[in-house]
């Protein structure tokens, strides 16, 4: 049983196209993440939401804690936005991660 | 700047060798975890530390052991128990402040088997 579930897990998508991911959790939380995981490995953290949305440049987030439902968003995609996208909760002292949705933007 | 230093990026372990992950962090987070990474599947964690000299297992801690002797530093030894060892191993840390939580990650090692 996975307490995190990520939609979908792939997905490729033509430069300047808006782009989904979705995240469904089924644990009680107070705050979800979203990170970023590059090829070569490193994984940096672009949201931490506890409720509406974020905004940081073409990346929109955002929380419906009620559904226990959270939605990453990029506007006007671009190859550079390729990488893993993962989502993460902490119900208790650790973490639970999605599997993951790797994008792929082509030129 | 602030962040985690995993040393070494890449490492190869002999049959019967026990191998030692380093990682230490600046960012002055109480709590620090392990997690090993396997193609296709998710972040799954080793072990957890909420303050120095006090550690969890967690979901995967067979053939792992661990020491937080110091809030900066967290390593991880991969011990010959473990059979199965290659994977990517990442370190975090994280801390809940007044405007939430911050989660930080290091940059990985490959362990690979010889």
């Amino acid at each position: 049983k996975n307490e995190v579930e990520q939609s979908p897990q792939n997905l490729t998508a033509q430069e300047g196209e808006f782009i989904t991911i979705n995240c469904s959790y089924s644990v009680g939380i107070s705050a979800l993440h979203w990170l970023q995981q590059h090829p070569g490995g490193g994984i940096v953290s672009l949201f931490m939401l506890s409720s509406g949305k974020k905004k940081h440049g073409r990346l929109i987030a955002t929380i419906n804690i009620q559904e226990k439902h959270s939605s990453l968003h990029i506007t006007a995609s671009h190859p550079r936005d390729s990488a893993v996208y993962i989502c993460a909760v902490r119900p208790g002292n650790q973490f639970y991660f999605g599997t993951g949705t790797s994008l792929t933007v082509i030129p | 700047d602030g962040g985690i230093t995993q040393s070494p990026k890449y490492l190869f372990r002999k049959e019967g060798q026990n191998v030692t992950l380093s990682c230490e962090q600046n960012l002055n987070h109480d709590a620090m975890y392990w997690y090993r990474q396997d193609p296709g599947q998710g972040l799954r964690l080793i072990y957890y530390s909420q303050i120095v000299n006090d550690f969890q297992k967690g979901d995967i801690a067979e053939g792992y052991s661990v020491s937080r002797e110091k809030k900066e530093s967290f390593p991880l030894t991969v011990t010959s128990a473990q059979k199965n060892p290659t994977a990517f191993y990442l370190c975090a840390s994280s801390i809940s402040a007044g405007a939430g939580e911050k989660l930080f990650f290091g940059s990985g090692t490959q362990l690979s088997v010889l």
